[in-house]
């Protein structure tokens, strides 16, 4: 079935560094590739998707490219700031969204 | 305000219990969900609806029961709570949107402790 592994946590990185979490999926199909964002406290919320093959998503600084090739949708940001400390989720959605188990990001000052 | 809320936010039962969680929708949303989240498991589905009246089972339906005889209301039920089914809920909407249907949209989640 339907799979997504994504870099293990935590992540401890300074402000202004850059970020990459990686993420490579398993899929029979031709999924649509996610990444929702979870902040302390709350639900998950939708950070960017991409919904086929070489294209790329991006918000609020992130971005991340649809690599069918490398089965891949890895998460990059030129600098973080603290509040982008969060739990950041990759998924991939064929009828049903199936998630990688999280990777907590923390960023200090 | 529109959007989705889950009800209640926090909840301690005991064991052997029924319990039973809200989730409502304001946005008309044709498909709606069930997730647990647990450490080092992200986010596993429990149950979904497609719509009023259609569900079907998710990773892990085993303990739990849904129903959808509103359009904007997907309850699910603990008919015998377990230690094994503390966990955080989330709820979440999708399909409303052409060119956005796979979207999903979460609610602020529901922490069950199930002593």
């Amino acid at each position: 079935g339907d799979s997504v592994t994504q870099m293990e946590g935590p992540v401890t990185l300074s402000e202004e560094a850059f970020l990459t979490i990686n993420c490579t999926y398993t899929a029979t199909g031709y999924p649509s590739l996610f990444w929702y964002v979870q902040y302390p406290g709350e639900g998950l919320q939708l950070l960017l998707k991409a919904t086929k093959a070489d294209d790329k998503g991006s918000n609020k600084g992130f971005e991340a490219t649809y690599r069918k090739e490398t089965t891949s949708f890895h998460l990059e940001k030129g600098s973080v700031q603290v509040s982008d400390s969060a739990v950041y989720f990759c998924a991939l959605s064929d009828e049903k969204l199936t998630f990688g188990t999280g990777t907590r990001l923390t960023i200090i000052p | 305000d529109a959007g989705i809320t889950q009800s209640p936010r926090y909840k301690i039962t005991e064991t052997g219990r029924q319990v039973t969680l809200m989730c409502h929708q304001t946005w008309s949303h044709s498909y709606m969900f069930w997730y647990r989240q647990d450490l080092g498991h992200g986010l596993r589905l429990i149950y979904y609806s497609a719509a009023a009246d259609i569900t079907d089972k998710g990773e892990v339906p085993d303990g739990y029961v849904v129903s959808r005889s509103k359009t904007e209301n997907f309850p699910l039920t603990l008919e015998s709570a377990t230690r094994s089914q503390t966990s955080v809920y989330f709820c979440a909407s999708s399909g409303a949107v052409a060119g956005d249907q796979e979207t999903q949209y979460f609610g602020p989640g529901t922490r069950l402790l199930v002593l």
